[in-house]
């Protein structure tokens, strides 16, 4: 099983909603991953979760709060956020981080709409 | 210069028809070498993973890699209506900040019946 599930699937949201996105993987990955992706553009790393740990955060804005809260489950917590955070946001896992021979596998993504 | 080069297109072949996409980088830290495959409004799903130099052959694709050029291809033989998608490379280094994956821009991908 390579899946990886993300939940909701569309989500739209006001600028003073606090809402939260949802990702699974049951492969026993112990690295996942937080990207944003803008229409017609490739995805753009956010966040890096190893072992349970934040060990990368790409300068991303205090209106996006990761959690992980076990190696399965990787939440990210909106608040405040404004339109130009409208993307798809994609989770990713894989093996165990960034060294050696790691694929990363993607979930289907979450269709945000910042109103 | 941008780290990784990839020609946006759009490229419309018919079906059948052999496809070449390609992308060129600029690092030469990168060691790992992806293609993802992305439909449109779905997730990026791996198609393709080679690490170094070298060919890899799976069903109709073909990776290719030659780090002496800084080069990587993708073929897709005998190509289907149902591989047009966007095709996006991937590559990343070893560890640390140097493992993320840096993305080429996609080439959007259409084959016709």
């Amino acid at each position: 099983d390579t899946e990886v599930t993300q939940t909701p699937k569309h989500l739209v949201m006001g600028m003073t909603n606090k809402k939260s996105l949802k990702c699974e993987q049951h492969m026993g990955h112990r690295a996942m991953y937080w990207y944003k992706q803008k229409a017609k553009k490739p995805p753009e790393l956010m966040f890096v979760y190893s072992y349970e740990k934040l060990s990368i955060n790409e300068s991303v804005p205090s209106r996006f709060s990761p959690e992980c809260p076990n190696s399965s489950l990787l939440n990210l917590h909106l608040h405040a956020l404004q339109p130009e955070d409208s993307a798809l946001y994609l989770c990713a896992s894989s093996r165990d981080g960034t060294s050696g021979y790691n694929e990363q596998f993607f979930g289907p993504g979450t269709r945000l709409t910042v109103l | 210069q941008k780290e990784v080069e990839q020609d946006p297109g759009p490229l419309s072949v018919p079906e059948g028809a052999i496809v070449s996409l390609n992308c060129t980088y600029s690092n030469s830290a990168f060691q790992y070498f992806m293609w993802y495959r992305q439909y449109s409004r779905k997730g990026p799903e791996l198609l393709m993973y080679t690490y170094s130099s070298g060919n890899k052959e799976d069903g109709r694709f073909t990776a290719q890699v030659d780090k002496s050029s800084k080069y990587i291809s993708l073929f897709i033989r005998d190509s289907q209506p149902s591989d047009s998608a966007t095709y996006l490379c991937a590559m990343r280094g070893y560890g640390g900040s140097q493992g993320n994956l840096i993305f080429g821009k996609g080439t959007k991908l259409s084959v016709k019946p």
